[in-house]
């Protein structure tokens, strides 16, 4: 079955930018109707859509994000990434990569990787 | 963006009991209404999408319904491993929008 595992530095200083992988595992990541998604939830709170990438490289940003976010994908390794700039500790949180399936969920998140904690430190 | 407002903020209940948690749209999103299940230190669980429909392996002891703007989730019969904090979650436009979430305790 598809796993999801993300990957990056958990500690990032204020003003630079945050960067994170997620590998896609147990199948491809441009096979079916699959927006590949960045989702992140500070400590204590709730969940904040970031943005997702189609395989094609089609984006969807989250407008409060967007000036400072970049979905990329890179087929060939079978991996998507977050490039997040000029981070303050507002940025603080698990970020989660996540599969929003489209071919019969409604485009709900069904697959989802164990998350990983950044924190900005300044 | 769809405001999604998800009540109430915390519940207490008791293994058996049958709970109810509502969510409302700010407009209407037709039936693009998923729900998770979070419990802490985990990532969230896909557990119903387009409002009613059960994900495969969920127990049928979760159900939910409505269209619109009003949905709700249904747990029948509290199991001891339901106790957890649950989202909504609209697809119905972008930015995708969460509910604040509903933290479910043990009375």
């Amino acid at each position: 079955q598809v796993q999801l595992q993300e990957s990056g530095p958990g500690l990032v200083k204020r003003s630079q930018t945050l960067s994170l992988t997620c590998t896609v595992s147990g199948g491809s990541i441009s096979s079916g109707d699959y927006y590949w998604s960045w989702i992140r939830q500070p400590p204590g709170k709730g969940l904040e859509w970031i943005g997702y990438i189609y395989y094609s490289g089609s984006t969807y940003y989250n407008p409060s994000l967007k000036s400072r976010v970049t979905i990329s994908v890179d087929t060939s390794k079978n991996q998507f990434s977050l490039k997040l700039s000029s981070v303050t500790a507002a940025d603080t949180a698990v970020y989660y990569c996540a599969r929003a399936n489209g071919d019969y969920a409604y485009d709900a998140f069904d697959i989802w990787g164990q998350g990983t904690m950044v924190t900005v430190s300044s | 963006d769809i405001q999604m407002t998800q009540s109430p903020s915390s519940l207490s209940a008791s293994v058996g009991d049958r709970v109810t948690i509502t969510c409302r749209a700010s407009q209407s999103i037709s039936s693009y209404l998923n729900w998770y299940q979070q419990k802490p230190g985990k990532a969230p669980k896909l557990l119903i999408y387009a409002a009613s429909s059960l994900l495969s392996g969920v127990p049928s002891r979760f159900s939910g319904s409505g269209s619109g703007t009003d949905f709700t989730l249904t747990i029948s019969s509290l199991q001891p491993e339901d106790f957890a904090t649950y989202y909504c979650q609209q697809s119905y436009s972008t930015p995708r929008t969460f509910g604040q979430g509903t933290k479910l305790e043990i009375k």
